[in-house]
């Protein structure tokens, strides 16, 4: 296991709803990134945090956003939701240093279904 | 920018065959390269990792793959399969200096190992 938890772990809702998934990073590490992995697909970078502020932003639109805080967890928000937004969401974990950053690591997901 | 194609999306296979899973890049910058493992209902874990030096990298569960920066490849290898090795695999990159930022994936494999 890496350390990284989510949660919850599934979560059901309508379209037009708003949703929020939490994600813990692993300790020591201090920047977390968010990927959405519909189904049958690979994952897509949707942003990453580093000191509480994005950096970095997939083409994904406005309604994403998210939230670092000064312990390194985070929130992923989506407002307005749609089908399509139907996905497992993933956190993953890494330290930024001087020159470069670790390797990323995954949690296991949060899997998000809209009706 | 880059992108990753993975040649297969189903690889069958029998118990204690060897087995290659093939991984192509694009990229107009140098970059890192990554394959992950995702078991069923579960979160990417690390495989291996190429950053730079040798070109032939070993990871866990007795995997290896090797980077061939003139084919643009990086393709995963391990010589007997078990059952437990039955999973989806990913290929993935980043660009050279950003280790552990935007992580950009194929499509995936899905490894399935028959006794």
């Amino acid at each position: 296991e890496t350390g990284v938890t989510q949660s919850p772990t599934h979560l059901i809702k309508t379209r037009g709803q708003q949703v929020t998934l939490r994600c813990s990073s692993q300790s020591g590490h201090n920047t977390v990134s968010w990927y959405q992995q519909a189904l049958g697909q690979g994952p897509q970078f949707i942003f990453q945090y580093y000191r509480e502020e994005e950096n970095g932003r997939g083409n994904f639109p406005p309604r994403f956003s998210g939230l670092q805080f000064p312990n390194y967890s985070s929130e992923l928000n989506v407002n307005a939701l749609e089908l399509d937004d139907s996905a497992l969401y993933l956190c993953a974990s890494s330290l930024r240093v001087a020159g470069g950053t670790d390797t990323q690591y995954f949690g296991p997901g949060t899997r998000l279904t809209v009706l | 920018a880059q992108s990753v194609t993975q040649l297969d999306s189903q690889v069958p296979v029998f118990e204690e065959a060897p087995v290659e899973l093939r991984c192509n890049y694009s990229s107009s910058v140098s970059v890192y390269l990554f394959w992950y493992v995702q078991y069923p209902n579960q979160g990417l874990q690390l495989l291996l990792k190429y950053l730079s030096g040798s070109t032939l990298v070993k990871g866990i569960n007795g995997f290896e793959a090797e980077f061939n920066k003139s084919q643009t490849s990086f393709h995963l290898r391990k010589p007997s399969v078990h059952i437990s090795d039955t999973a989806e695999y990913f290929c993935a990159v980043s660009r050279w200096g950003n280790q552990g930022g935007k992580l950009i994936f194929g499509q995936g494999t899905e490894l399935s190992v028959k006794p």
